[in-house]
């Protein structure tokens, strides 16, 4: 099946810090999500990617879909101590159904 | 509040017990995902339904079942647990149509003794 490749597994960052995770997969997608989960809570959409090159923000958040269609990164500017949490990627193949997971980058900020 | 309900928040159980976990989608929204998270399988995806009807399937084992009511709620059914079970579960909804945006509920929590 699809599997996504989530970089880095984990970062230790202080706050005011620039951050930068990505995911790679061996297959195509026609959708990239970006998701924090706090602990013991649901996943939240942050952003959504629709077209390859598309680079798309959400206030200190920016993410964009790679040109190949294979990889997506998502950016965090000036990291705050409520940016701590797990951050997830998913790719969809471009109906509504069977989102594939990355396994997760977790952040904390040192504050 | 992404407005995807879910009960119970905790379920505390016996291995060899059937339990049903509750979700209700955002108003409005015709499809639900059910997904498991344990710490080491990450989000698996069980499976979906659409309007009532099973749209797809993934990981999920033949002692769960799940279905989705005329009111667009849905259940997912967990027989025969064993303690492998134990692990967060969440239903997602979605709007039908092009995009995968899909908004999670709070998860239950499922623990089997």
């Amino acid at each position: 099946g699809q599997q996504l490749n989530q970089s880095p597994q984990s970062m230790f960052i202080q706050e005011g810090e620039d951050v930068s995770m990505n995911c790679t997969s061996s297959s195509i997608f026609n959708t990239w999500l970006w998701y924090k989960q706090d602990p013991g809570e649901g996943p939240v959409l942050l952003i959504a990617l629709y077209k390859a090159g598309e680079l798309t923000s959400n206030g200190r958040l920016t993410a964009q879909f790679g040109i190949t269609r294979k990889d997506s990164f998502l950016n965090i500017s000036a990291s705050i101590p409520s940016d701590v949490g797990i951050y997830f990627c998913a790719g969809g193949p471009g109906s509504n159904y069977k989102l594939t997971f990355g396994k997760g980058t977790l952040l904390t900020v040192n504050p | 509040d992404s407005g995807v309900t879910q009960t119970p928040k905790h379920l505390i159980t016996a291995t060899g017990q059937r339990v049903t976990l509750r979700c209700s989608p955002r108003s409005g929204d015709l499809s639900v995902y059910w997904y498991q998270q344990s710490l080491d399988q990450g989000l698996q995806f069980l499976i979906q339904y659409y309007n009532g009807e099973e749209r797809a399937k993934g990981n999920i084992l033949e002692r769960f079942s799940a279905q989705q009511f005329p009111d667009l709620h849905s259940e997912l059914n967990l027989s025969s647990l064993e303690l492998g079970d134990s692990a967060l579960y969440f239903c997602a909804s979605s709007v039908a149509g092009l995009y995968n945006e899909q908004f999670f509920g709070p998860g239950t929590r499922l623990t089997v003794l």
